[in-house]
């Protein structure tokens, strides 16, 4: 079964733009949640959904969105863009996103922001 | 609010070495915990999880006990190999207004010389 995959791997912008991550999930898994990683701040929590619905926010400004399609690959989009929002962005998939269900990684993104 | 402790590194071994690293934990009811590990340039892989209190999980070697009582889930490896280097992250999982995230501690980077 193939793993959670991301694209583009990496990503150059620079102030000001606007930048699209894409994630799609393991065959079945309806759960995407998505997670930035900073050597600062380590790994925060974005948001995550679940047929095609938000179902959680983490703490971050308005600027980053994302959406779920109805099969299940999902989309997140930073405008606006800082030359804080440089991270590793990661996706993880799970089957129900319940509390004992495993989440699984994909590489991730690396956006620089210039 | 959820947290996660983990002992923060550089932490660096000799092959073969015995292998501890502290994680404790504040979460509101019950929560699952996790390890999962992260090699250079690669998103994260689960190495081992725990749903409930008294729990052992294990993979590869390494274990982690889920005691309730003190709030920890220790790593703990009886002989690393100079393959077991990277940064480890002791997580959990709870509930909170309908679905569930991931609370990760900081890392603890993990360097095993021959």
């Amino acid at each position: 079964k193939a793993g959670v995959t991301q694209t583009p791997r990496y990503l150059i912008k620079t102030r000001g733009q606007q930048v699209t991550l894409s994630c799609s999930p393991i065959s079945g898994h309806r759960s995407v949640s998505w997670y930035q990683q900073t050597p600062g701040q380590g790994l925060q929590f974005l948001f995550e959904y679940f047929s095609e619905t938000q179902r959680n926010k983490g703490n971050f400004p308005g600027r980053f969105s994302g959406r779920q399609f109805s099969n299940s690959r999902s989309e997140m989009n930073v405008s606006t863009l800082e030359l804080g929002d440089s991270a590793l962005y990661l996706c993880a998939s799970s089957f129900s996103g319940t509390k004992t269900d495993t989440q699984y990684f994909g590489p991730g993104t690396r956006l620089t922001v210039l | 609010g959820n947290s996660v402790t983990q002992m923060e590194g550089p932490v660096t071994l000799s092959e073969e070495a015995f292998l501890t690293i502290n994680c404790t934990y504040t979460a509101t009811g019950y929560p699952s915990l996790f390890w999962y590990v992260q090699y250079p340039g690669e998103g994260l892989q689960l190495l081992l999880k725990a749903t409930k209190a008294d729990d052992k999980g294990s993979n590869k070697g390494f274990e982690a006990t889920y005691r309730k009582e003190t709030t920890s889930f220790h790593l703990e490896k009886g002989s690393v190999q100079v393959s077991d280097s990277a940064v480890y992250f002791c997580a959990l999982s709870s509930s909170g207004a309908g679905s569930y995230q991931l609370t990760f501690g900081k890392g603890t980077k993990l360097s095993v010389i021959p």
